[in-house]
């Protein structure tokens, strides 16, 4: 079963514009973390929270992440073209089981 | 570093033939993953080793999927008999000690396409 759902599921945007993505888990989480996946490739780690922490950067992401609500989001800050792929959340648990979500598809214009 | 190397790329079979997909993973990661994709949908969790030792495998269709990870390196995925909903892309991934902040690794996948 898939861990939770992500919303929206399909997001279009023009380069330059902020992209946020957020995600809703069901079960207790370790840690939670964000792939992306370019179009037939495989999965790349993007960035990990953990369930003490409430806010991470990295580059032009800033994830958040609620766990009384459960929530988290992935903000890309002035978007490029490159960017456009399918965004992923994870969900962790202690011992090493990372259970998806169903994705969210982002399409940045040049 | 090298990345977790995945073979066959891709795949096409017919319905009750048998296929395997290989992974090796990133070397010193004792963590290996099997995920199934389908189109449109987010990586399902089929099995997880840890070395040469299955922590869990909830949601592999025993009955015509099984894995094996020898001396804790390398791992096999199976299919026999493969069903025209299998098609999909198989992706391993592999993962550091716990307590890391990289996450997993994930190889390239193989795309199965049943007929």
């Amino acid at each position: 079963s898939q861990q939770g759902e992500e919303d929206p599921q399909a997001l279009s945007i023009q380069e330059g514009e902020n992209a946020t993505m957020n995600c809703s888990y069901k079960t207790s989480i370790n840690n939670l973390q964000w792939y992306r996946q370019n179009s037939g490739r495989g999965l790349v780690h993007l960035i990990l929270i953990r369930s003490n922490e409430r806010e991470k950067h990295s580059g032009r992401l800033r994830v958040t992440l609620d766990t009384s609500k459960k929530s988290s989001s992935l903000l890309i800050t002035a978007s490029r073209a490159a960017d456009t792929a399918s965004y992923f959340c994870a969900g962790g648990t202690s011992y090493g089981k990372l259970t998806f979500g169903q994705g969210t598809i982002l399409t940045v214009h040049p | 570093e090298a990345g977790v190397a995945q073979s066959p790329r891709y795949k096409i079979i017919e319905k009750r033939q048998s296929v395997a997909f290989w992974c090796n993973p990133i070397s010193g990661h004792a963590t290996l993953y099997w995920y199934q994709q389908i189109l449109g949908q987010g990586p399902k969790l089929l099995i997880q080793f840890q070395n040469n030792g299955v922590v869990d495998d909830s949601q592999l269709p025993k009955d015509r999927f099984s894995a094996e990870r020898l001396k804790g390196v390398d791992s096999t995925l199976k299919i026999q008999p493969a069903k025209l909903e299998d098609s999909a892309v198989y992706l391993c991934a592999s993962s550091g000690p716990r307590g890391s902040n990289y996450g997993y690794t994930f190889g390239s996948g193989t795309r199965l396409t049943v007929v």
